[in-house]
């Protein structure tokens, strides 16, 4: 099963609204990451928030990580339709105190921006 | 510099035929991931290689499927009597971490279709 759930399923916002996509896991992580896939192909690595980590930015990303909680968010500021797009948060577990990179990924958030 | 590549783009096979998909991870890269995304399971992990250490296999969902790292570069994911379940998009990571505590860089996939 996937660790990750990600809420909305599908969201669709106009032009310059913000994005806001929320990522729950279960287990203890090592990190956090984000993804983002065009036609249902490759991944592109869009962040990576540590587990000791509470907020981090990139460009007009935002990403949060509360770990009491379990949870992670991602906020794409001023979208552009180029934004279009699915997005992944993918957890990389610890297993006795050791992650190994596998990541665990959530069913994703399809992003529309319209022009 | 270049990144990961897999080859073929897309595959079509009937079932019952073997397959073969490959990888070429980032030069350098130490550690290698097999992951596949299908329309009712999502993104899965399939396999792990790390340097020379015994790979990871806790992913494979049987035992048709089956992978190789020769040299430590190049991989090759094996998928034997195929079956139309099988019909994914197959996704190759690498990532340069010894630790593999950052991030992976992921190919274009392979898109095979078993009819």
């Amino acid at each position: 099963s996937q660790q990750g759930e990600e809420d909305p399923q599908a969201l669709s916002i106009q032009e310059g609204e913000n994005a806001t996509m929320n990522c729950s896991y279960k287990t203890s992580i090592n990190n956090l990451q984000w993804y983002r896939q065009n036609s249902g192909r490759g991944l592109v690595h869009l962040i990576l928030i540590r587990s000791n980590e509470r907020e981090k930015h990139s460009g007009r990303l935002r990403v949060t990580l509360d770990t009491s909680k379990k949870s992670s968010s991602l906020l794409i500021t001023a979208s552009r339709a180029a934004d279009t797009a699915s997005y992944f948060c993918a957890t990389d577990a610890l297993a006795g105190g050791t992650s190994y990179g596998k990541l665990t990924f959530g069913q994703g958030t399809i992003l529309t921006v319209h022009p | 510099g270049a990144g990961v590549s897999q080859s073929p783009s897309n595959k079509v096979t009937e079932k019952g035929k073997d397959v073969e998909l490959r990888c070429d991870p980032i030069s350098g890269h130490t550690a290698l991931y097999w992951y596949r995304q299908s329309l009712g399971q999502g993104l899965e992990f399939l396999i792990y290689f790390q340097g020379n250490s015994a790979p990871d296999k806790s992913g494979l969902p049987s035992d048709r499927f089956s992978a190789e790292r020769t040299g430590g570069s190049v991989s090759t994911l094996t998928i034997q009597r195929t079956q139309q379940e099988d019909s994914a998009v197959y996704l190759c990571a690498s990532t340069p971490a010894t630790h593999n505590t950052d991030t992976q860089y992921f190919g274009p996939g392979t898109r095979l279709t078993v009819l």
